[in-house]
Formats: C-alpha cells, structure tokens, sequence
C-alpha cells in the first residue's frame, strides 16, 4: 500500500528565509509519481509540481525548487526568499502507476502548515 | 485557465438528509475523482470514475455514497442519508488522460464544505 509521510506538522520562518518541506513516500510500484499541493487559507487545492519515478532530476522553477532521491524515498519541496503568500499548508501527494490500472488516485500526507512572518 | 467548478460552495443540511454535490470537470478530461477532507485533517480519496463507471473506491465510500454523470458536463457525488461525520470539505478532481504518456495531474475545484447537523 502506498503510504505519504510528512513529519514537520508546522513550520514558521520570516519573510525571505528558505523553507523545505520534507516528504517521504513508500510504494511498492517501481512506477509512480509525486506531486505537491498548496492549500491556502481559502481552501482550494492548487497543482504546484510532478515527478516520475523515472526522472530524478531536481528542478528549480521560480522560487520553488525540489530534491527527488529514490534512495531515500524522500521527495522534498523547498522554497527560496518566501512571502507572506506562501502561507498555505503544503501537501505531499503519491499514485502509483499500476494502482486500479490507470486510474492514479492520489495518496496525501498529512500536510504541512507554512506560516511565512513579515 | 479552464477549472474544475464545483457547486454549492457551502452547504447545511440535517442528519439523515441526502445531499448531492456538483462538479463539472476540465472539458477534455476524462477521470474524475471525489476526495474529502475532514477540518484539519489530510485529504482522502473517495472514488475514481473513468468511461462512465467507477473505476475504484475506497473503503470510505459505503452504500450511502453514489457517483454519476448524468450528461456530458456534470459529475455529481451523492450522499442518501448523511451522518455528522459526513461532515467535511469535499473535493472534485478531474484528469486528462494522455495515451502513451505519463500521469497527469489532478486539477482540484475549490471545494464545498459539506456541514452536517
């Protein structure tokens, strides 16, 4: 069964500090894929990032950038020089390629509560 | 930018009472799911449905949970006889379905909080 750990409940930095949200996963798939989502404090869900489970390449995109290692199981988000905006709480989620066929449920952590100071 | 929309975005309704709750998901998509998520909890998956059927469930979505498409736009979540712990933000996702290609994200609606009393 596909299992998401986020261990950091809240996190609180001030205004342009780094952040990293640590995320640990565990599957049993050899296919599978991870994502992030920022809940605000309006309550949407909003897409930020994906990754394969075949593509370990870390990325930056704008302020946010990500650490995938497949040999730590860890998949984590961090955000550089952060703003008030970034307060959300921040949700690691996993589906697992062979899960119902293509049907990609996703498995969530529990999140993480990123309150950003001025 | 094309979004999930889901309808009513509030809604109360006694114990007992059967709810449907409205989504109409990304026009070319073609999964959609229902997720929940209890007030400071993580969020869960409900069901998935693919190609007008239910494609999985959890084992959160009992006999007293249905799903459908009853045209070309709209997925609806109903629940017959709600309980208080029924009571929850509910999500519509939906997913474009790239063939040959890899998973691709679940694009969420805003949600409705479900409150029962």
């Amino acid at each position: 069964a596909q299992k998401v750990t986020q261990a950091q409940t809240e996190i609180s930095v001030v205004e342009k500090e780094d952040v990293t949200l640590d995320c640990v996963y565990e599957t049993r798939d050899t296919t599978y894929y991870l994502f992030w989502y920022k809940q605000p404090p309006s309550g949407e869900l909003v897409f930020l990032i994906r990754r394969n489970s075949f593509d370990e390449q870390n990325e930056i995109s704008g302020r946010y950038s990500w650490n995938f290692q497949k040999s730590t199981s860890s998949f984590n988000f961090t955000i550089t020089a952060s703003q008030v905006v970034d307060s959300a709480v921040y949700f690691c989620a996993l589906s697992e390629a062979t899960s119902g066929g293509s049907n990609y449920k996703l498995t969530f952590g529990k999140g993480t509560l990123l309150t950003v100071n001025p | 930018e094309p979004e999930v929309t889901q309808t009513p975005s509030h809604q109360v309704t006694q114990m007992g009472q059967e709810v449907i709750l409205r989504c109409v998901p990304i026009s070319n998509h073609l999964y959609f799911y229902w997720y929940r998520q209890i007030l400071g909890q993580k969020v869960e998956f409900l069901v998935s449905f693919y190609n007008n059927e239910i494609s999985e469930k959890s084992e959160i979505f009992d006999d007293q949970f249905s799903v459908e498409r009853p045209d070309g736009s709209n997925f609806t979540l109903k629940i017959r006889s709600t309980k208080l712990e029924d009571s929850a933000m509910y999500f519509c996702a939906s997913r474009l379905q790239v063939y040959g290609g890899s998973n691709q994200p679940q694009h969420f609606g805003d949600g409705t909080r479900l409150s029962i009393l």
